[in-house]
């Protein structure tokens, strides 16, 4: 089975600081990896997402993520942090070679403080 | 180019009446998923639909979850009768067949179940 863990339900950061949401996963085989970022009274919004290749991908409005193999993690990262930022922030799984039904993390949200 | 649609938005009823969602996915997706997210926890999948053939129900909860995907479009999710526990966003979700490869989905706004 494929999980994935948030550890941290909020997280606090002022603006114009570097941002970091965590996320570590449990899949056996190769992982796809994704955040997916949900603003208020909105719809969950693709952020960005690990295949295959550099372990570091970019994404949508400034973000990144690291995928670490040994650390089974794929944190969510931004260098300065914007008010705008501010979201609920889902990590997700699948597997590859598998049923490509992606396995969703308990979100975490991002306040970013002006 | 549309998005996801899903009504209603919010829907209040009481224990033991029955309650229908409804998604409306990008036209040409031939994959709909339905989601459950309940309060602060982890968006669970309930079921994905290839066109009209559900394709994997391993997450629908029990028999009193009922969901359809006529002639391929729009899909409904019913519960009947609610419970408590039944209370939570449904997320409903598309994607082409490059999407269902790699996991991508399009998801709708949610529509929230509080059940009385």
């Amino acid at each position: 089975a494929q999980s994935v863990a948030q550890p941290e339900d909020q997280v606090n950061v002022a603006e114009g600081n570097p941002l970091t949401v965590k996320c570590t996963y449990s899949v056996s085989g190769n992982p796809y990896l994704f955040w997916y970022v949900q603003y208020p009274n909105r719809g969950l919004q693709f952020l960005l997402k690990y295949i295959t290749g550099d372990n570091l991908v970019k994404g949508s409005y400034g973000f990144e993520a690291e995928f670490n193999k040994s650390q089974t993690s794929f944190h969510l990262k931004k260098p300065s942090a914007l008010v705008s930022d501010s979201a609920l922030y889902f990590c997700a799984v699948t597997l590859s070679g598998g049923s490509y039904i992606p396995t969703f993390g308990r979100g975490t949200s991002l306040i970013v403080h002006p | 180019e549309a998005g996801v649609t899903q009504f209603p938005s919010h829907s209040v009823i009481e224990k033991g009446q029955t309650v229908t969602l409804r998604c409306d996915p990008i036209s040409g997706h031939d994959n709909l998923y339905w989601y459950r997210r309940v309060m602060g926890k982890e968006i669970k999948f309930l079921l994905h639909f290839v066109k009209e053939s559900k394709q994997d129900e391993s997450g629908m909860p029990n028999n009193r979850f009922l969901a359809e995907r006529t002639g391929g479009t729009y899909s409904t999710l019913k519960v009947q009768p609610a419970e408590l526990e039944d209370s939570g966003v449904y997320f409903c979700a598309s994607s082409q067949d490059q999407g269902r490869r790699t996991g991508e989905l399009f998801f709708g706004e949610g529509s929230r179940l509080t059940v009385l």
